[in-house]
């Protein structure tokens, strides 16, 4: 069965530094995969998503990350945080028909 | 207009109450979603709707009542619901069932008392 891992359940990164989150994922074929984020109460918004291709995908709000088939990872990644990008950030990947598995989620949270 | 509207935005309804949820989207989507989400949880799949109908249901205990009138209109009907039932509830829709870009509304927030 498809599973999503996101090993780091909070991060503490400073304003205006790089962050990485990471995500490991188990697929038996080529995997489709999603970034989203929830800001505290509200829905998720779609951040990038792969499908195939160019293995470095570009979202919104500066963020990109990296499919590596070799380390079945996604991780998303920022050059520079700002305080607005504090929310819940969750992985997923396409697991069946209409069915997207998440991780559990990994809560970002920015120091001044 | 890329944007899944749900009303209300915070319910609370005790045990023997019967209240509904609604979802709308206006992107001409065929495919909608009922997610369930607890505290610190992911979203958890509840029902699938592919042109207006049922086609994905996760072992929902019937007490959640799906109905989809239109290709444009979700809705939620709740009777007799838990205390644990309390969650986030989310919609989303997507192009077509197939189609895994879902865009998720705000939620309703559901306190069962």
């Amino acid at each position: 069965a498809q599973s999503v891992t996101q090993p780091d359940i909070h991060i503490t990164v400073s304003e205006g530094a790089s962050l990485e989150l990471r995500c490991n994922y188990s697929y038996g074929a080529t995997p489709y995969l999603f970034w989203y984020v929830q800001s505290p109460g509200q829905g998720l918004q779609l951040l990038l998503k792969y499908f195939s291709g160019d293995t470095l995908v570009q979202g919104i709000k500066g963020f990109e990350a990296e499919f590596k088939r070799s380390q079945s990872s996604f991780n998303l990644r920022k050059p520079s945080v700002h305080w607005s990008d504090a929310a819940e950030y969750f992985c997923a990947v396409a697991s069946g028909y209409s069915t997207l598995t998440f991780g559990k989620g990994t809560m970002l949270l920015v120091s001044p | 207009d890329t944007e899944v509207t749900q009303t209300p935005k915070h319910l609370v309804m005790g045990m023997t109450n019967k209240k509904s949820l609604k979802c709308e989207q206006h992107m001409g989507h065929r495919a909608m979603y009922w997610y369930k989400q607890k505290a610190k949880k992911p979203p958890e799949l509840m029902f699938v709707y592919s042109y207006e109908k049922l086609s994905i249901n996760e072992s929902v205990p019937s007490r959640f009542s799906p109905e989809c009138p239109n290709s444009s209109l979700l809705n939620l009907h709740l009777h007799a619901l838990q205390p644990e039932d309390s969650a986030l509830y989310l919609c989303a829709s997507s192009q077509s069932a197939g189609d895994y870009e879902q865009y998720f509304g705000p939620g309703t927030r559901l306190t069962v008392t």
